[in-house]
């Protein structure tokens, strides 16, 4: 059964950083591509980064380009997200999901972690 | 990298089918079909209930059901029941290999 536990969430000031992690289990973590998808309080899903198998390929969201950087550690079974110069409005719960096999070249998110919260606020 | 445009709301009773729309442009929805639909209650993870446009993942109910004409996808639920109350986003893949959600569709089972 597939499982995503993400954490490193917290409050922290505008202009800092953060790492989230998501820790894998259930499948075969190198096989599959990885996604960060971040939900705002009562607002809704924005899609924000995602990683390749391998890690060759990571494309973002323009909002995010330059300031946050995901990359993963297979042997580890875990993605990361690193979050800099962060901004009021990165505040949101983080959510890891997997790029399933049912698509495999549109990219569909078939599991996701139960999030993480990240608030930036002075 | 705008979002897909979708009601804020819809509604039904028990029994009916109502359809929600995400509309996109060339470079996303019409462009490929590589629409999904997540379902999300409130403080729980999405769901994902549809993909590539109209397939359903194993254990998703056939009362859910998606099709796609143009730049607009559709997500289709039938025979409502009261456990369908939550909320639905939609999902496209995009020209720039990057993915954009639909702003969110609130259902109401009166």
């Amino acid at each position: 059964q597939v499982h995503l536990v993400e954490s490193g969430g917290g409050v922290v000031q505008p202009g800092t950083s953060l790492r989230l992690s998501c820790a894998a289990s259930g499948f075969i973590f190198r096989n599959y591509g990885m996604y960060w998808v971040r939900q705002a309080p009562g607002k809704g899903l924005e899609w924000v980064a995602v990683i390749w198998h391998d890690g060759g390929k990571k494309y973002y969201v323009d909002s995010v380009e330059g300031r946050f950087t995901v990359s993963r550690d297979n042997p580890r079974n875990t993605v990361y997200l690193q979050m800099n110069s962060l901004r009021v409005e990165d505040t949101a719960v983080y959510y890891c999901a997997r790029w399933g096999d049912y698509s495999p070249n549109g990219g569909v998110f078939d599991s996701w972690g139960q999030g993480t919260l990240v608030t930036v606020s002075s | 990298q705008s979002a897909l445009t979708q009601p804020a709301s819809v509604s039904g009773s028990p029994g009916q089918s109502i359809t929600i729309s995400c509309t996109g442009t060339s470079s996303d929805v019409g462009g490929y079909n590589y629409v999904s639909w997540y379902q999300q209650y409130p403080d729980k993870a999405p769901k994902l209930m549809i993909y590539d446009v109209s397939h359903r993942p194993s254990g998703v109910s056939n009362r859910f059901s998606g099709s796609k004409s143009g730049n607009t996808a559709s997500l289709t639920i039938s025979g409502l029941q009261a456990e369908d109350e939550a909320d639905y986003y939609c999902n496209s893949y995009t020209s720039s290999t990057t993915w954009v959600f639909g702003g969110g569709t609130r259902l109401t089972v009166l």
